[in-house]
C-alpha cells in the first residue's frame, strides 16, 4: 500500500508568480485536504476535496484554488504569491469525508517565496 | 468560532516522569478530538482519538466536556516519546482538522 506523496518536496518562487504543488492519495482514498503550516504554527486547514468537488474550505481567499482528478490525486494552485505563503503545506487523505475517518498526511512541500 | 489551545511550546521530563500534555478546545457542539504525533524526520500521523477511548503506546487522553479539555497523558516518559504533538479536533459532520500550534516534548535521560 502506497501512502500519501507529495511534489516537489521544495520549491521557491518570488512574489507575485503563481505556484501548483501535488498530491497523490493513499489507494482506496477518495478524499484530500491541503494544510498550510507556518513556521512554528499548528497545520491551518485551506480546503478538501471529496470525490472531485470542493467539500470545505477554511479562511483563505481565491488565490488559493484547488482541483481534484478522478484518480483522487490533488492539485493546489496558489496566485500572486505573497511573502506570508511561505510555509510547509500539507496534504492528507482519508477514505472518505465522514467525522471519524483518520486522516494521513504526506511529507509536505515546503514553499519559500521571495 | 473553532479553536484549539495548547499553552505549553515545550515540555521538558525526565526518562521515568509522568507527562500531560494539555489542550483545551472552543466549539460550540461536540466535536472528535485527536492527538497527533510527529517524529523526528517523520510525517504527521494520528496517536489516538477521544472516540476510540484507546492507550496507544502508553498514552491516554479523557475528554473533560465541562473544562473542555483533553489532556494527553503517559505515567512514565520514555525517550522515544520525544516529538511535537498536536491536539486537534473535527467540527460535528465531516473530518476537516482544526490543529493547536503544538507542543514539544523532551524526554531527557
Amino acid at each position: 500500500e502506497t501512502g500519501v506523496t507529495q511534489s516537489p518536496t521544495h520549491l521557491i518562487k518570488t512574489r507575485g508568480q503563481q505556484v501548483t504543488l501535488r498530491c497523490s492519495s493513499q489507494s482506496g482514498h477518495n478524499t484530500v485536504s491541503w494544510y498550510q503550516q507556518a513556521l512554528g504554527q499548528g497545520p491551518q486547514f485551506i480546503f478538501q476535496y471529496y470525490r472531485e468537488e470542493e467539500n470545505g474550505r477554511g479562511n483563505f481567499p481565491p488565490r488559493f484554488s484547488g482541483l481534484q482528478f478522478p484518480n483522487y490525486s490533488s492539485e493546489l494552485n496558489v496566485n500572486a504569491l505573497e511573502l506570508d505563503d511561505s510555509a510547509l503545506y500539507l496534504c492528507a487523505s482519508s477514505l472518505a469525508a465522514q467525522i471519524g475517518e483518520t486522516q494521513y498526511f504526506g511529507p509536505g512541500t515546503r514553499l519559500l517565496v521571495l | 468560532a473553532q479553536r484549539v489551545t495548547q499553552p505549553e511550546k515545550l515540555l521538558s521530563v525526565f526518562k521515568g516522569a509522568p507527562v500531560e500534555l494539555k489542550c483545551n478546545y472552543s466549539y460550540s457542539g461536540s466535536p472528535e478530538l485527536f492527538w497527533y504525533v510527529q517524529y523526528s524526520r517523520q510525517r504527521l500521523q494520528l496517536l489516538l482519538r477521544h472516540i476510540s477511548r484507546e492507550s496507544i503506546k502508553g498514552f491516554t487522553a479523557d475528554l473533560n466536556k465541562g473544562e473542555t479539555s483533553f489532556h494527553l497523558k503517559k505515567p512514565f516518559a520514555q525517550e522515544e516519546d520525544s516529538a511535537m504533538y498536536y491536539c486537534a479536533l473535527s467540527p460535528w459532520g465531516g473530518n476537516k482538522l482544526v490543529f493547536g500550534a503544538g507542543t514539544i516534548l523532551r524526554v531527557k535521560s
